[in-house]
């Protein structure tokens, strides 16, 4: 395996379930994010890790729990979703995140979520 | 606040040059990057910007003006593969925020 995979990459749940999304990077980087892309709005930062530690959550509810067991894997939990949180999440990797050297980002294939 | 803005679509001929413009208006400021997205695939790295001027990598150039808040993606000798989705994104401050615009659907017709 290489770059950044996601599984599973389509999820239909209903709103009283728990599912766990997960992410897996092969490119020894630090820093891992969660993004949620939804239709016709921007790329939405999530949640950042730097070295396993969460250093960004940006309001998001509850519902949504990252985990961050080592660098190279990270998991989003979902619990009691709502409808209006279908959407393409993905996964991306970073050599690093803060600092004064900013990296670009990795991508995975993304997790497309639907809550029935 | 945090905003950026695109154009929403753009059309360009095969071996034409396009410009796809990017303002921006954000609390912080460490770089801005470009990435391309093809339609079901994941956002890939195109380039990044943190100081004034212009980048250029092969047929893709990216410039910016701090000062202007305002960025540009030069796409040269366009090809029917370079038909995508192209996000700018800005850094924070402290590198660890990352903003995307809405996104440039750009076509390339024959």
């Amino acid at each position: 395996e290489t770059g950044v995979t996601q599984t599973p990459r389509h999820l239909v749940m209903g709103m009283t379930n728990k599912k766990s999304l997960k992410c897996e990077q092969h490119l020894g980087h630090n820093a891992m994010y969660w993004y949620k892309q939804s239709a016709k709005k921007p790329l939405e930062l999530m949640f950042v890790y730097n070295f396993k530690e969460q250093t960004e959550n940006n309001s998001v509810p509850s519902r949504f729990s990252p985990e961050c067991p080592n660098s190279s894997h990270l998991f989003l939990h979902l619990h009691t979703l709502q409808p209006e949180d279908s959407a393409l999440y993905l996964c991306a990797s970073s050599q690093g995140s803060g600092g004064q050297t900013i990296y670009e980002q990795y991508f995975g294939p993304g997790t497309r979520l639907t809550v029935t | 606040g945090q905003n950026i803005d695109q154009p929403t679509e753009m059309t360009a001929t095969e071996g034409a040059i396009v410009q796809i413009n990017c303002t921006y208006q954000t609390s912080g400021f460490n770089g801005l990057f470009w990435y391309q997205q093809h339609a079901g695939e994941a956002p890939t790295f195109l380039s990044y910007n943190v100081l004034d001027g212009l980048e250029e990598k092969g047929r893709f150039s990216s410039f910016l003006s701090r000062s202007k808040g305002y960025s540009y993606l030069l796409l040269k000798e366009l090809q029917m593969k370079d038909s995508a989705s192209y996000l700018c994104a800005v850094a924070d401050n402290y590198g660890q925020n990352f903003v995307f615009g809405p996104g440039t659907r750009l076509s390339v017709l024959p």
